[in-house]
């Protein structure tokens, strides 16, 4: 069955980087795109970006654009989300979630990865 | 803010119908399909329906949707306790070139 399997919750400083993981399994891997979602305590869904396993390009939102790398490992199956300078408005849960196409429907989407941005 | 706009709450009562909104404009959900994923507490979200009123396997038909012009509608008939969660509407935007989430909407089934 398909699934998507994200990497545990994080804590980190001020400044620091963090890197999720999103492993696919269940389905054909560069097939379908991953889009990373976000969601900060108590509030909505922010898409951040898009990325394209087959041809490994990834689509950022402009808020994003500066600090988010996106990357994908094929034969792991896997895909990962990197977010530089964090600060604390960064804690949310950090969800990928994958589409046939980027205008597509999400229907398959990780468990979530709590990020926690603290002094 | 979100380009999508929704409201915040909705509310009803058991066997009611409800519709939650949501605006847009020419360059999402007037030139693109919309999807519609429901996140009750402590969840992921779940797609609820896409490319504007398509049902997901397992999705009751208690729940449509529609689309007219910039704005698109979720409905959601013969209301249950169990439907008491958070939903948001999402589109691409092609000037943009990005997905865009409406604000959200919970629902509240008194």
């Amino acid at each position: 069955q398909v699934q998507l399997v994200q990497s545990g919750a994080e804590e980190k400083k001020p400044g620091a980087s963090v890197n999720i993981s999103c492993k696919a399994s269940g389905y054909s891997f560069t097939s379908f795109y991953i889009h990373w979602v976000r969601q900060a305590p108590g509030q909505g869904l922010e898409w951040m970006g898009i990325m394209n396993p087959s041809s490994g390009r990834p689509i950022f939102s402009q808020k994003f654009q500066a600090r988010l790398t996106m990357t994908r490992d094929t034969p792991t199956t896997t895909v990962y989300l990197g977010l530089t300078t964090l600060t604390s408005e960064d804690t949310a849960i950090y969800y990928c979630a994958r589409s046939r196409a980027k205008y597509s429907a999400s229907d398959y989407w990780g468990q979530g990865t709590l990020v926690t941005v603290s002094s | 803010q979100s380009v999508l706009t929704q409201p915040p709450s909705v509310s009803g009562t058991p066997g009611q119908r409800v519709t939650i909104s949501c605006s847009g404009s020419s360059s999402n959900i007037g030139s693109e399909t919309v999807n519609w994923y429901q996140q009750l507490p402590g969840a992921a979200p779940k797609l609820l329906i896409s490319a504007t009123n398509q049902r997901p396997s397992g999705v009751p038909d208690r729940f449509s949707g529609s689309k007219s012009g910039t704005s698109a509608s979720l409905a959601i008939r013969g209301l249950q306790s169990g439907d008491e969660a958070d939903y948001y509407c999402a589109a691409w935007d092609e000037t943009l070139n990005a997905l865009l989430f409406g604000g959200g909407t919970k629902l509240t089934v008194l």
